[in-house]
């Protein structure tokens, strides 16, 4: 099955700073990563998404890369802000299999 | 849409008695999926639907678990007899047929004591 490798774990930045995080993935035939963001006591929710056909994502603040030949994709947050600080977990998904395989998540701390 | 909905939202049971968690998907999606989250492991998937049939259920980690997806609207994850270690949230998810985002449910928080 997929392995899907998160790194960092814990994340610290200063307010207007950018935050990125990277993951890894094990099995070649993933075609779609997405990201989601879980703010504490709250559900999991996706804030974007790439597909392997696509090398860069941007919306707003928020912009994904995938580099499909390391096998590895990273979030990126510029002009951080307060309400930025979450979990953050990134996961991929098999070709033709619908089971998203979550890495261990992120926790981003954005300091005003 | 009202999204995922999931009851309870906390349910806190005696280790040996019989836990039912309930999850209604969004209208329309084809895909259901159960997860548990933990500190220790994650966010695991335990089985996945699709029109209401199991498709994989190998991250159903003891027989003490069961789920069942009766119709295109409902569906529950069953653990008897629960255990302390059984104690996570559990998410219910959703998905349309061909689109890969999951919509999650709120939780349902289980503590066994």
């Amino acid at each position: 099955g997929e392995n899907v490798e998160q790194h960092p774990s814990t994340l610290s930045v200063q307010e207007g700073d950018s935050a990125v995080i990277k993951c890894t993935y094990s099995d070649s035939a993933s075609n779609y990563f997405p990201w989601y963001k879980q703010e504490l006591g709250k559900r999991p929710q996706l804030i974007i998404d790439i597909r392997s056909n696509v090398g860069e994502k941007k919306d707003q603040r928020i912009a994904v890369t995938l580099n499909k030949t390391a096998k590895h994709f990273s979030l990126h947050i510029t002009e951080t802000q307060p309400e930025d600080s979450a979990v953050y977990f990134c996961a991929a998904d098999p070709l033709n299999d619908y089971k998203l395989s979550f890495g261990a998540g992120t926790t981003v701390t954005v300091r005003a | 849409d009202a999204g995922v909905i999931q009851s309870p939202r906390h349910e806190v049971t005696e280790m040996g008695q019989e836990v039912t968690l309930r999850c209604k998907p969004i209208s329309g999606h084809d895909y259901l999926f159960w997860y548990r989250q933990t500190m220790m492991r994650g966010l695991e998937l335990l089985i996945y639907f699709n029109n209401n049939v199991p498709i994989d259920d190998s991250g159903m980690p003891e027989d003490r678990f069961s789920a069942k997806m009766p119709n295109a609207s409902f569906s529950t994850l069953k653990i008897q007899p629960s255990e302390p270690r059984d104690s996570a949230v559990y998410f219910c998810a959703s998905s349309p047929t061909g689109y890969y985002g999951y919509t999650f449910g709120s939780g349902t928080r289980l503590t066994v004591v």
